[in-house]
């Protein structure tokens, strides 16, 4: 089956720094990948459609000078959280649609835990 | 963003039960609902879907419901595992856009 790879599966990171996180699809190319964060023992919140070549759709509500998303190729897409704070922390979570869009052409990767302190 | 975010109801479940979740969705423009199982730590995991003109499906050992009427989606595992131990959530797709809206989700726990 497809496969979804995000690195790093976690990292810590100092107050005001940035970091960065991929999203590569393995074995199939995606037009199109989605991040989402999830805080502990709540739902997946969507925060950005990346879409290859062009600039990446946000939802409302998140800023997007603060998570930057580059959509540089058809298997990788990254999500730079910038000048990071402590209530960034969380756990970030892509996914890329195979072909077409349904339920089983999405895939998930298995999410980056990011800690700032 | 969209989302709910709440704080998990936890259903307890006899093994070898058959488990009922259930989820309240408020977009009725939605071409799919999907129902998704997520274990600590890890990325969701796809269970099953349902087209909106479908009221139900079933796959290996599950079943989802679709009852447009009163928006309620729900997915029944026959003869739980412990291994189904985890959050499920429900998630749709809304006809207007290409995206995946996650809604509420359950903590499953099996008893021995």
């Amino acid at each position: 089956g497809a496969v979804v790879s995000q690195h790093p599966s976690w990292v810590i990171c100092k107050s005001g720094t940035s970091v960065k996180i991929e999203c590569r699809s393995l074995d199939f190319q995606a037009t199109t990948m989605f991040w989402y964060r999830q805080f502990p023992k709540q739902s997946l919140m969507l925060m950005a459609t990346s879409n290859e070549g062009s600039k990446a759709t946000y939802e409302q509500g998140v800023e997007k000078d603060k998570f930057l998303i580059n959509h540089a190729s058809l298997t990788l897409s990254t999500l730079t959280v910038t000048s990071a704070h402590p209530e960034d922390s969380s756990f970030y979570i892509c996914s890329a649609a195979l072909d077409g869009f349904s339920g089983n052409t999405i895939y998930f990767g298995e999410g980056s835990w990011l800690t700032v302190v | 963003g969209e989302s709910v975010g709440l704080h998990l109801p936890t259903l307890s479940v006899q093994e070898g039960d058959n488990s009922i979740i259930n989820c309240a969705y408020s977009n009725s423009a939605s071409d799919y609902f999907i129902w998704y199982k997520q274990e600590s730590g890890k990325g969701p995991q796809f269970i099953i879907d349902i087209r909106s003109n479908m009221d139900k499906r079933q796959g290996q050992r599950v079943t989802v419901l679709l009852n447009k009427t009163v928006k309620h989606l729900s997915l029944q595992i026959a003869a739980t595992q412990p291994g189904d131990s985890a959050v499920y959530f429900c998630a749709e797709i809304p006809r207007s856009a290409s995206k995946i809206i996650f809604g509420s989700g359950t903590r499953l726990s099996i008893r021995p």
